[in-house]
């Protein structure tokens, strides 16, 4: 069965404070990784989309990891602010080429304090 | 570029009524869908579209119709709402391939 398993399901972190939310997958066959961002109350926002040739790739203060081989995603934020306060969902793309085959995770909730 | 623009942001039903929840985006983006989101549950696709007059069903498509007559706006058609629609309703859209998707803000809909 094809899943994205996202761990932890929450964490609470000082402001300025790095963390790391990981991510594993068991989607077959595979096409890409996405990280998403969604604000409360709001929609989901992209953050990185990487294929398979790719092991990392940063968008400013957030940097994802892909290990293909182990099946496993990081989304590493450094320096994190207030604003970071959301939730983070891990997606995985079975079908090369189109939207249609999305596997969504659950999330992670991160709260940042000041 | 106002993006991706639902309406109502919230919506309350009685069960057996119906309504429309309306999507429009303004990128010119291809593909467009629509998702529900629930607790303890990854977002799921109820419906999708390729292109204008081109529709397709997703993961849960019961209960709710689409239709796609211009590249802009996509509509989602809740028949005869049931508590079980009660959910959080988000509309996307991208360009074709390994795009990102843009989401609207979502429609919090309750059925009772």
């Amino acid at each position: 069965k094809n899943q994205v398993e996202q761990s932890p399901q929450s964490l609470i972190i000082l402001e300025g404070k790095n963390c790391t939310l990981q991510c594993n997958y068991t989607v077959s066959p595979f096409s890409n990784l996405r990280w998403y961002k969604q604000d409360t109350g709001r929609g989901p926002v992209s953050l990185t989309i990487m294929t398979f040739s790719e092991n990392t790739k940063s968008n400013g203060r957030y940097t994802a990891t892909l290990d293909a081989d182990t099946k496993q995603s990081s989304l590493h934020i450094t320096a994190s602010q207030l604003s970071d306060s959301a939730s983070y969902i891990c997606v995985v793309s079975g079908e090369a080429g189109n939207n249609r085959k999305l596997i969504w995770g659950l999330g992670t909730s991160l709260a940042v304090n000041p | 570029n106002a993006g991706v623009t639902q309406t109502p942001k919230f919506q309350v039903l009685k069960t057996g009524q119906s309504m429309t929840l309306q999507c429009a985006q303004d990128m010119n983006h291809e593909y467009m869908s629509w998702y529900r989101q629930d607790p303890g549950m990854g977002l799921r696709l109820i419906h999708y579209s390729v292109g204008a007059g081109i529709t397709d069903q997703g993961e849960v498509p019961n209960g709710y119709n689409v239709s796609r007559s211009t590249t802009e706006d996509f509509p989602l058609r809740l028949l005869s709402a049931a508590p079980s629609q009660t959910s959080v309703y988000f509309c996307a859209s991208s360009y074709p391939g390994n795009s990102p998707l843009h989401f609207g803000n979502g429609t919090r809909l309750t059925v009772t």
